[in-house]
């Protein structure tokens, strides 16, 4: 199994470029989520899914789309990025509510 | 809006020591789950704490859940390299993670 993987590994946006945040499980988890992580600060939710084809808004939703077509695959879409989405970006799956499972995380620049 | 305020936020220590962090919430947590987060890498879940005073051992490390379930603490005994990373808790039913502690401990 290769766990959670999420590429690329580093990205360098522009202001006003769109991207795709790929995140792909092997562990027919049902539970999905994305956390951006900034300095001094711990992890925060951005959008999780439940399931495939139901997604909801986390806590820092705003600029991010998603969707969850397949039960593997979780991409996070910033739609027009911006200095302030300068972050680390953690993918995490669960089975229900139990232990979450941490991608590597995706190092994301926005100049 | 539930805050997680986690104490302290900064911790060096040397190797033998032992030490404590904190995570209190303004709520009252279902669960409760401490992950550490080595530099470049994930969270590793460490253990997850259900009910009100309850103490659970892992190793050198010791957690424990407060009778009302706001909040929560970690001991680690005895301290090593190896422990160094950040230390964070959360609710597992909001999804919300504290601020964090980031540990270092010297040879």
């Amino acid at each position: 199994n290769a766990g959670v993987t999420q590429t690329p590994k580093f990205q360098v946006l522009k202001t006003g470029q769109s991207m795709t945040l790929q995140c792909a499980q092997d562990m027919n988890h049902e539970y999905m989520s994305w956390y951006r992580q900034d300095p001094g600060m711990g992890l925060r939710l951005i959008h999780y899914s439940v399931g495939a084809g139901i997604t909801d808004q986390g806590e820092v939703p705003n600029g991010y789309n998603v969707s969850r077509s397949t039960t593997e695959d979780f991409p996070l879409r910033l739609l027009s990025a911006a200095p302030s989405q300068t972050s680390v970006y953690f993918c995490a799956s669960s089975h229900t509510e139990n232990e979450q499972f941490f991608g590597p995380g995706t190092r994301l620049t926005v100049l | 809006t539930q805050l997680l305020e986690q104490s302290p936020q900064f911790l060096s220590i040397q190797e033998g020591e032992n030490l404590t962090v904190y995570c209190n919430s303004s709520s009252v947590f279902s669960s409760l789950q401490w992950y550490r987060q080595e530099p470049g890498e994930g969270p590793v879940l460490l253990v997850t704490v259900v009910t009100g005073g309850e103490v659970k051992k892992l190793k050198r490390l010791t957690f424990q859940f407060g009778d009302a379930r706001k909040d929560s603490s970690l001991h680690i005994t005895a301290a090593q390299p190896g422990d160094t990373g950040l230390y964070l808790c959360m609710d597992t039913d909001k999804l919300i993670f504290g601020t964090g502690t980031r540990l270092q401990v010297f040879p």
